[in-house]
């Protein structure tokens, strides 16, 4: 059964602590991508990778980070120093190259205590 | 600022009816278009994808496409109660690899 696989699917943290979200994809698909969804706004991009050992930050990169060293799997950090970390994190990745779909693991719902 | 515009608040629609979506957009060389399905809690579903100018039918869905005008909209026939959810507007932007998205429409359809 090929898809995106995100986990936890709730995660709750105390305040200055790192929380690591995972993102695993058997897709074969070279892109993945990392969303912030707050109530009532749309998706936000934290950051990218276009390709194994390789990403670019996105919109809101500060106070987080990523790590993309196998195709299959594109972990996400949430650091202490991002100031309002709760939210939907929503990964994704991109299909057919050219054709720029992208399609949406179920997604963490983080919660800060 | 590359910028996708949802401006429309809650839509609702009686059972059976159409209902319809837009979607601005200011690059004029955006390549690609999508619309999303969000059901609440739920993450974003791929249910359209358009390219070229004019209209995309997918059963009960329609995407229409006017580069020149920047615009891309979205029909729901015979909307079905289980149609209600958030439907967000999704360009790629000419030369790079990412999507933006609109803030999305909530469409509630009434049985």
């Amino acid at each position: 059964d090929g898809g995106i696989t995100q986990s936890p699917k709730y995660l709750f943290r105390k305040e200055g602590q790192n929380v690591t979200l995972s993102c695993e994809q058997n897709l074969n698909h070279d892109a993945m991508y990392w969303y912030r969804q707050d109530p009532g706004q749309g998706l936000r991009l934290i950051y990218y990778s276009q390709i194994v050992n390789d990403f670019q930050k996105g919109d809101i990169a500060e106070g987080y980070s990523v790590s993309r060293e196998k195709k299959e799997s594109f972990p996400l950090t949430v650091t202490s120093a991002q100031k309002n970390p709760t939210a939907f994190y929503l990964c994704a990745s991109q299909g057919e190259r050219g054709m720029n779909e992208q399609f949406f693991g179920p997604g963490t719902r983080l919660t800060v205590l | 600022q590359k910028e996708v515009e949802q401006n429309s608040g809650p839509l609702s629609v009686p059972e059976g009816a159409i209902a319809s979506l837009n979607c601005t957009y200011s690059d004029r060389g955006s390549q690609s278009f999508f619309w999303y399905r969000q059901y609440s809690g739920k993450s974003p579903e791929l249910i359209m994808s358009i390219y070229s100018n004019g209209d995309k039918e997918d059963g009960r869905f329609t995407a229409q496409l006017n580069k020149a005008s920047q615009y891309v909209s979205l029909l729901i026939r015979d909307s079905q109660p289980s149609d209600s959810a958030t439907y967000l507007c999704a360009v790629n932007f000419y030369g790079n690899n990412r999507l933006a998205f609109g803030k999305g429409n909530q469409v509630v359809v009434i049985p």
